[in-house]
């Protein structure tokens, strides 16, 4: 079985400050893990995914994550934060051959101006 | 290329009825699978059917079920209503069984509200 903590259910942070959302994992087998980032009344929107290779996965709008196997962690950090940044973010984690994501309880991002 | 589409967007239901839920994957897609989306449960995992088979599914009572039709097309089913039942339901799309792909695309759900 594999599990997805979360371990902050809020964030707040200064506009143009940096971010640090964590996220650990616990699996007996290898995972795939994701960042997927809702936005108010919507649907998840998937921001960045580790599937294997370079152990840093950058998204298009400045988020990286780095997969630390000894630590089972996948942090998601970004270097300045804007206002549209606000949303909540769930960090998942799905086992080779299990087509099931499990999903954090997810954390919310408020990017005070 | 159009994204995962979820219908209704929202709906009001009573206590006792029965719901169905559709959800018309991305153009290729095989894969659907259905999340049930609470404030006090978080995301939780339905089923997934790939080619109109059921692979996997989660932990709800039999009142929930779902199909998956031959263009993967799915509906999802909730018989007799309950309070609890009130939540987002997401579905999400897949191109193949595996994540390779790219992952899950998931659209923007429907909010089933009971009364």
């Amino acid at each position: 079985a594999q599990s997805v903590t979360q371990l902050d259910s809020q964030v707040p942070v200064f506009e143009e400050a940096p971010v640090e959302l964590r996220c650990n994992y616990s699996s007996s087998v290898s995972v795939y893990l994701f960042w997927y980032v809702q936005y108010p009344n919507q649907g998840l929107q998937l921001l960045l995914k580790y599937l294997s290779g370079s152990t840093l996965v950058e998204s298009i709008n400045g988020f990286e994550a780095e997969f630390n196997k000894s630590q089972t962690s996948f942090h998601l950090r970004k270097p300045s934060v804007h206002i549209s940044d606000t949303a909540e973010y769930f960090c998942a984690a799905l086992s080779f051959g299990n087509e099931k994501l499990t999903f954090g309880t997810g954390t919310r991002l408020t990017i005070i101006p | 290329k159009a994204g995962v589409t979820q219908t209704p967007r929202y709906l009001i239901k009573t206590r006792g009825q029965q719901v169905t839920l559709s959800c018309s994957p991305i153009s290729g897609h095989r894969s659907v699978s259905w999340y049930q989306q609470t404030p006090g449960q978080g995301l939780q995992f339905l089923f997934e059917y790939f080619s109109e088979t059921q692979r996997n599914k989660g932990n709800f009572p039999g009142r929930f079920s779902g199909r998956q039709f031959s263009n993967s097309r799915s509906e999802m089913n909730v018989s007799t209503l309950e309070l609890g039942d009130s939540a987002l339901y997401l579905c999400a799309s897949s191109q193949t069984t595996r994540t390779l792909s790219g992952g899950y695309t998931f659209g923007s759900g429907t909010r089933l509200t009971v009364v």
